[in-house]
């Protein structure tokens, strides 16, 4: 089974874009029809959906971030990115990403990021 | 938008059979997958599909999905099983997860 590797700057200053980077080993990003996902969870809440990404490129996002949010794939490093621009204290969060589009399995071990003003 | 509803929180005692549910409009026309997070772990997958068990997942979990409500079931919970629970749904382009419900094995 693929294992997934979250990474990126663990604090993030107010108004500034948020760039993480999900790396896959263990199977290739490419192969297959494979969706690849960014979930987060705020401290003590729930899930939260951010949107996913086909390997061909193509994307689906959360309606509630669509406007902020940009998820990329690198097929030659075997990576998938997010990116969310313009972040606020309430986008403080554990950030996941996982193997699937509808169905997630298997997930990161997931990073905290933390938003400051 | 669309939501998916769950208690907050379901106790059990142990060696007895919990019941969390998932609530959303038509939600049985739709696949729904459950996940188990426990405390500082990621989630990880238990159901998908309405009732299809994960590898490796123990047979006391079983799921199903009718009406307006799907339902995670463990018979003979056991004291590994207290975690989160959320049940998760793919609606109109768009994933959406339930609150999650506290599972408390007393």
């Amino acid at each position: 089974q693929v294992q997934l590797q979250e990474s990126g700057p663990t604090l993030v200053k107010s108004s500034q874009t948020l760039s993480l980077t999900c790396t896959v080993s263990g199977g290739s990003i490419s192969s297959g029809n494979y969706y690849w996902s960014w979930i987060r969870q705020p401290a003590g809440e729930g899930l939260e959906w951010i949107g996913r990404i086909y390997s061909s490129g193509s994307t689906n996002y959360n309606p509630s971030l669509k406007s902020r949010v940009t998820i990329s794939i690198d097929t030659s490093k075997n990576q998938f990115s997010l990116e969310l621009t313009s972040v606020t204290a309430a986008d403080t969060a554990v950030y996941y990403c996982a193997s699937g589009g509808t169905i997630f399995d298997p997930w990161g071990q997931g990073t905290l990021v933390t938003v400051s003003s | 938008s669309y939501e998916l509803s769950q208690p907050p929180s379901v106790s059990v005692s142990p060696g007895q059979t919990a019941s969390i549910t998932c609530s959303g409009e038509e939600l049985g026309s739709r696949y729904v997958c459950w996940y188990q997070q426990k405390p500082g772990q990621s989630p990880l997958l238990v159901i998908s599909q309405d009732t299809m068990r994960r590898s490796g997942v123990p047979e006391r979990f079983s799921g199903s999905n009718s009406g307006n409500t799907a339902t995670l079931t463990i018979s003979g919970t056991q004291d590994v099983d207290e975690a989160d629970y959320y049940c998760q749904a793919w609606v109109s382009n768009a994933v959406v997860f339930g609150g999650g419900t506290k599972l408390t094995v007393l």
